[in-house]
């Protein structure tokens, strides 16, 4: 059983570019966050989705937008890439239908982002 | 806002002595969801412990357990007889009780743990 799986696992990329991070969510699970991590931080809550919908965000600005496909799988897309952007991005996955004490957060290895 | 305070930044261990990290929280709420995160240097966040605020009990699983007083929000991280593999970053996290299942974490900025052979 794979776990959740992120691609690309690094990306350079040039100030004012576009990129696309992809998930793959851990098999059976239907909910998708991400988080960016800067180095030398704790990771920072960027949105959620749920049922193709994005159900929670952070405080980011809308560069920073998202997907969920009907496989569960999610994108994100960051435009305008500023140097500030440049962290590790995490992908999370659980099962919507298990909540509280039942919720088991499951993690990517993240996509390692550098903007020059 | 929930906040999560770690501040130790670094922290060094003998290897099967015993080592707490920690950990105070900031939060109105009075239910919420507490974890120690491991991030080894894989970079996957992997779930060390977690404790429920209604709870009194302490968790532990195994060699980790936790001394979580919820009056100083306070969650500190004990483990026992350390191991090489335990090197790593911790984090502290917090979650909502209220704002419903799989709801967003909120992470401290982690603690560097080595572990001296």
């Amino acid at each position: 059983d794979a776990g959740v799986t992120q691609s690309p696992t690094h990306l350079i990329k040039t100030r004012g570019q576009q990129v696309t991070l992809r998930c793959s969510p851990k098999s059976g699970h239907d909910t998708v966050s991400w988080y960016q991590q800067a180095l030398g931080q704790g990771p920072q809550f960027i949105f959620q989705y749920y049922e193709e919908e994005e159900r929670q965000r952070g405080n980011f600005p809308d560069r920073f937008s998202g997907h969920q496909f009907p496989n569960y799988s999610s994108e994100l897309n960051v435009n305008a890439l500023l140097l500030g952007d440049s962290a590790l991005y995490l992908c999370a996955s659980s099962a919507h239908r298990d909540s509280g004490t039942n919720e088991k957060l499951f993690f990517g290895s993240g996509t390692q982002l550098s903007v020059l | 806002a929930q906040t999560v305070t770690q501040s130790q930044p670094e922290m060094s261990v003998q290897e099967a002595e015993t080592v707490t990290l920690s950990c105070t929280y900031d939060t109105s709420e009075s239910d919420y969801y507490l974890f120690w995160y491991k991030q080894p240097p894989s970079r996957q966040m992997i779930l060390v412990i977690r404790q429920e605020a209604y709870k009194q009990q302490n968790a532990t699983e195994n060699r980790f357990s936790v001394n979580f007083q919820k009056a100083a929000k306070s969650f500190s991280l004990k483990i026992s007889d350390s191991q090489l593999g335990d090197a790593a970053m911790y984090f502290c996290a917090y979650r909502s009780y209220y704002t419903g299942a799989n709801s967003k974490l909120t992470f401290g900025k982690g603690i560097t743990l080595s572990v001296r052979p």
